[in-house]
């Protein structure tokens, strides 16, 4: 079945750029949209944006500034940069694939399968 | 944005217990309603989608109902292992948005 793992530093300086990597296994990262979700301590689920395997990207307008999403079908892997990080932007940041489901006449969005996160903390 | 908010914040119940959690949309989102469960240090698990459609794999214990702007969550008898904070979201536009979510105890 297909399994999603984030990775990258789990220490960014402020105003540093944030690179995470989401690496699919398990079946082709084609056919989808992969989502960028974050949750900062305490706090809810953010989402921050989705790319689909060619190359058109959904953003968060709160974060679209500073955000960057990208896909490499060769590796599997979906990337996400964030620019100008600040200690407001310290959370866990997750992957997650799309799926599209029709009922009733209607075609339905949700994200099946999510990987564990990683931390992220912002401190100089 | 559409603004989702969740009813209660946390709650405590005892293993058995019927558990119900209230999601409300600041617009009509029709029935374009997503509910997770999120355990920490864990990948979050989709529960249902289309507000009432149970995810392939989740325990028939969960279910979802409504429509328009008013959601509900119901686990039918808690079990220990939903020990968790489960989160609706609207997926019926961008951006897509969550709830605060709602902490569910064990008592």
């Amino acid at each position: 079945q297909v399994q999603l793992q984030e990775s990258g530093p789990g220490l960014v300086k402020p105003s540093e750029t944030l690179a995470l990597t989401c690496n699919v296994s398990g079946d082709s990262i084609s056919d989808y949209y992969w989502n960028w979700i974050r949750q900062p301590p305490g706090k809810g689920l953010e989402w921050i944006g989705d790319i689909y395997y060619s190359g058109a990207t959904n953003y968060n307008p709160s974060l679209k500034r500073r955000v960057t999403i990208s896909i490499d079908t060769s590796k599997n892997q979906v990337s996400l940069k964030v620019i100008s990080m600040t200690a407001a932007d310290t959370a866990v940041y997750y992957c997650a694939r799309r799926s599209y489901a029709y009922l009733r006449g209607l075609g339905y969005y949700a994200m099946d399968v999510w990987g564990p996160g990683t931390t992220v903390t912002v401190s100089s | 944005d559409i603004q989702m908010t969740q009813s209660p914040s946390s709650l405590s119940a005892s293993i058995g217990d019927r558990v119900t959690i209230a999601c409300r949309a600041s617009q009509s989102i029709s029935k374009f309603l997503v509910w997770y469960q999120v355990k920490p240090g864990k990948a979050p698990k989709l529960l249902i989608y289309a507000a009432s459609t149970l995810q392939s794999g989740a325990p028939s214990r969960f279910g979802g109902s409504g429509s328009g702007t008013d959601f509900t969550l119901t686990i039918s008898s808690l079990q220990p292992e939903d020990l968790a904070t489960y989160y609706c979201q609207q997926s019926y536009n961008f951006p897509w948005t969550f709830g605060q979510g709602t902490e569910v105890e064990i008592k």
